[in-house]
């Protein structure tokens, strides 16, 4: 079956850079969400479209945008870059339209993102 | 979910036996509940959900047990094998227009071979 794709996998930037990310998410599924893990800690959550439309926002920096387009693929944009950015950015995806946003989201395998 | 650094709980466990791992979620109006295994570098991968209109729902060799009284949330491998380590985080989800979200802090569970 169809997973959540991201790219790149691994990224390597330098301070006040900028970075973006790619997701692609399971065919049909209508929301993507953004997280970012940093070592040992838990996935926090920054952002979530549904529908192509901004549907939650959470502890996403003011440097950060992200969108979703037409194909429901989306991108996180990083600017200005810090090394407190590097991290695990997670893009996970779920079919929610007609369920009453009780369906699982899928993870992809996420893009390290590191600093420099 | 609030972040406890580098000092994730941790669970060992000798092959073979039974684990329980406990998560405590905070909103009385979460309505699903998904528990994620996560491997060193990898992305979450979903283990088992449960609504909130059950107490307990099974898996192969995994059961989760959700007590809503004290906003409580379990995941019990049974026969624990040395592929079952990894950190396992519980999320809470709840409909508010949008579906939220929202992870518990990870337990990595040691398996002892």
């Amino acid at each position: 079956a169809a997973g959540v794709i991201q790219s790149p996998r691994h990224l390597i930037k330098e301070k006040r850079e900028t970075a973006t990310l790619k997701c692609y998410p399971i065919p049909r599924h209508d929301t993507v969400y953004w997280y970012q893990q940093g070592p040992g800690q838990d996935p926090q959550f920054l952002i979530s479209f549904y529908e192509k439309m901004q549907s939650d926002k959470g502890s996403i920096p003011d440097r950060f945008s992200a969108q979703q387009f037409s194909d429901y693929h989306s991108e996180l944009n990083m600017s200005s870059l810090e090394l407190g950015d590097s991290a695990l950015y997670f893009c996970a995806s779920s079919l929610i339209g007609g369920t009453g946003g009780r369906n699982t989201i899928y993870f992809g395998e996420g893009s390290w993102l590191t600093v420099v | 979910g609030e972040s406890v650094g580098l000092h994730l709980p941790t669970l060992s466990v000798q092959e073979g036996d039974n684990s329980i791992i406990n998560c405590a979620y905070s909103n009385s109006a979460s309505d699903y509940f998904i528990w994620y295994k996560q491997e060193s570098g990898k992305g979450p991968q979903f283990i088992i959900d449960i609504r909130s209109n059950m107490d307990k729902r099974q898996g192969q060799r995994v059961t989760v047990l959700l007590n809503k009284t004290v906003k409580h949330l379990s995941l019990q491998i049974a026969a624990t094998q040395p592929g079952d380590s990894a950190v396992y985080f519980c999320a809470e989800n709840y409909w508010r227009g949008y579906q939220k979200v929202t992870f518990g802090i990870g337990t990595k569970l040691q398996v002892i071979p």
